[in-house]
Parts: structure tokens; sequence; C-alpha cells
């Protein structure tokens, strides 16, 4: 079974430029979640979606952050412009649905790691 | 302000011993709390998912207990060998909007 696919691994590019991350969730999944892992505050939740919605976005630092999902297989989180302090690895991770006691974990992608010059 | 916490930070055994870590999260608004080993480079790979006070969860050589009462949960590895070296995280996920919050993680080191 394919996982979560992310690409790019790696991303460089100079401080202004617009970044676009992009995800494709495991197929059936209705949760999508996008998280930043950086050496000082460890895996944090940027956004998630539900069922192509954005259910939660308090955890994008700043209006220069945007995710959008326009269909159930794929999801972008873009950075414009972006700063230094960008810098970190990008996680997607979807996941099947919850309520009424049903959980299940989160499958990761490998990330990317993006670095602003 | 959600604050899910992680003990030790980093723990050294040798191969062969049995070692446990901590998880402390807030014990009002529980909905779940997930356990993940993360490995060097790769990505998180879920280990158990816990919902219920009191459960117990097992795979393998690794255990999970639960105590949403009084907000933590601990992991257990026996008999640890050197391929569970690895960062071992849990996540707390509140009701009212299924929030994920990561702890810091424990990062374990065996030595053979």
């Amino acid at each position: 079974d394919a996982g979560v696919i992310q690409s790019p691994r790696h991303e460089v590019t100079e401080m202004g430029q617009e970044v676009t991350l992009r995800c494709k969730p495991i197929s059936g999944h209705d949760y999508l979640f996008w998280y930043r892992q950086t050496m000082m505050r460890g895996l944090e939740l940027l956004i998630y979606f539900n069922n192509n919605v954005p259910i939660d976005d308090s955890g994008m630092p700043e209006d220069r952050f945007s995710a959008k999902m326009p269909n159930a297989s794929f999801s972008t989180l873009k950075i414009q412009p972006s700063e230094p302090r960008d810098s970190a690895v990008y996680f997607c991770a979807s996941s099947l649905g919850w309520g009424a006691g049903y959980n299940q974990p989160q499958h990761f992608g490998d990330g990317t790691r993006l670095s602003i010059l | 302000i959600l604050n899910v916490e992680q003990s030790p930070q980093s723990l050294h055994v040798q191969e062969g011993d049995s070692t446990n870590f901590t998880c402390s999260f807030p014990s009002s608004n529980f909905y779940a709390l997930h356990w993940y080993r993360w490995e060097t480079a790769k990505s998180p790979e879920a280990l158990f998912v816990m919902t219920l006070n009191g459960d117990e969860k097992k795979k393998g050589r690794i255990s999970a207990t639960l105590n949403t009462k009084e907000g933590y949960s601990y992991l257990y590895i026996k008999g640890s060998q050197p391929e569970d070296s690895a960062t071992y995280l849990c996540a707390f996920m509140s009701t009212g909007g299924f929030k994920t919050i990561f702890g810091a993680g424990t990062r374990l080191f065996v030595k053979a």
C-alpha cells in the first residue's frame, strides 16, 4: 500500500521566494495534518483538514503560511514570502475518521526538509 | 495552553535491560493518547492508540498503560534491543476539535 507521499523531499531556496510543499494522503483517509518539526519546538501541528475542509488552523504561524486541500488526494502548504526562520522539516500525515469512540493513528509522510537561505 | 510532557528526555540502556518512560498530559477534555516510534531519518510510526482510562496495550516487547484521571501514560520496553533505539513520542488529542499536541519525545539509546 502506498503511504503518505510528500514532495519535494528537500527544498533549498532564497529568502523571499514562494515555497510550495505537496502531500498526497493515503487513499480513503479523511483527515490530513500538516506539522512542522524544529529543534526548539519539536513537532507542532500547523493545520488539519477533515473531508478537504480546514478545521483548525490555529497552529499556522503567520499569514505568510497557507494550506489548501482542493480534493481528497492532494494538499499543499505554501509559504510566501519565505524567511530563514521557516527552515524546518515539514510533515504531512493522514488518518481515518474519529468520532463515536472510533480512533485511528496518524500515518506520516517522509517529510520535506526546507532550508531558506 | 495544552501541555504534554515526556520524561526522561533521553535514556541510555544496555541490551537486555527493561525500561519505561512517562507521558504527562492534561486530565481534562481527554479524547485519546497516541504513542509513536520515530527512528532517525524516518517518519513517526504509530505504536498505540489509547482511549479508555485503564487501557493497556501490548505489541511484542512494548506495552503501554493509560491513566486519564491523573493524566499520564507509561511506555514499557522489555528486554531492550539495539533496534529499539529511537525517539518515542506521545501525542494528546483533546475533545472539541481533536487538536493533536505532541510531547518532545524520549530519545532511547540501546547499547549492544
